[in-house]
């Protein structure tokens, strides 16, 4: 059964720092590409960064390039996502989403989605 | 605000069939058969339930079907189940290798 574990969420002051971290067993990690997506009762679903198979690409949402960095770890089948330079605007429920398939380096079907993990960003 | 256009709410009664829309542009689904879309229940996570525009997702009601005209995509569930009360989410790729999400549209079940 395939399953994603996010962690790492919790309460953080305005420009702190979070490291969240997601887990994944059930399914050959390696070939398989890790969305990161956010949920905030205000912003809804926002597709925040991306991690390909061999980690050769990774991408994040214009909203936090130059402060979030997405990075995995193919031996102990994790996915991080450092989160520098947090905003209030940047609170919600982070999810980790498995990519179905990539065609080329788009990878667009999300199927498996973890339950996600929470951040709060308040002074 | 979403880069995605969707209804806030719809509602119809059980054994109807309801087509949800999505409107976006020619960066995005006008351009890309890379259309999701996605469930979502109260308290849990989303599900897929459609990929690449049409394809249905593993283990997901044939009830649940995907088309696109253009640069609007749609959702049609038919017939309409109690249980398919929930938020439902589209998502594209876009022109500039992000991915876009619609602002959801709450079904009601009447």
């Amino acid at each position: 059964q395939e399953k994603l574990v996010e962690s790492g969420g919790g309460v953080v002051q305005p420009g702190g720092s979070l490291r969240l971290s997601c887990a994944a067993s059930g399914f050959t990690f390696t070939t398989y590409a890790i969305h990161w997506v956010r949920q905030s009762p205000g912003r809804g679903l926002e597709w925040v960064a991306f991690a390909f198979y061999d980690a050769r690409k990774t991408d994040v949402a214009d909203s936090v390039k130059g402060r979030f960095t997405v990075s995995r770890d193919n031996v102990g089948s994790t996915v991080s996502l450092q989160m520098d330079g947090l905003r209030v605007e940047d609170a919600g429920t982070y999810f980790c989403v498995k990519s179905r398939f990539c065609l080329g380096s788009v990878c667009p079907a999300l199927e498996t989605w973890g339950r996600g993990t929470l951040v709060s960003v308040s002074s | 605000q979403s880069a995605l256009s969707q209804p806030a709410a719809q509602s119809a009664s059980p054994g109807e069939s309801l087509t949800l829309s999505c409107s976006g542009s020619n960066r995005d689904i006008g351009s890309f058969n890379y259309v999701s879309w996605f469930q979502q229940h109260p308290g849990e996570a989303p599900r897929v339930l459609i990929y690449s525009t049409y394809t249905r997702a593993s283990g997901v009601s044939d009830r649940f079907s995907g088309s696109k005209s253009g640069n609007t995509a749609s959702l049609t569930i038919s017939p309409l189940h109690l249980t398919d009360e929930a938020v439902y989410y589209c998502m594209s790729y876009r022109d500039d290798a992000s991915y876009v999400f619609g602002s959801g549209t709450s079904v009601s079940v009447l």
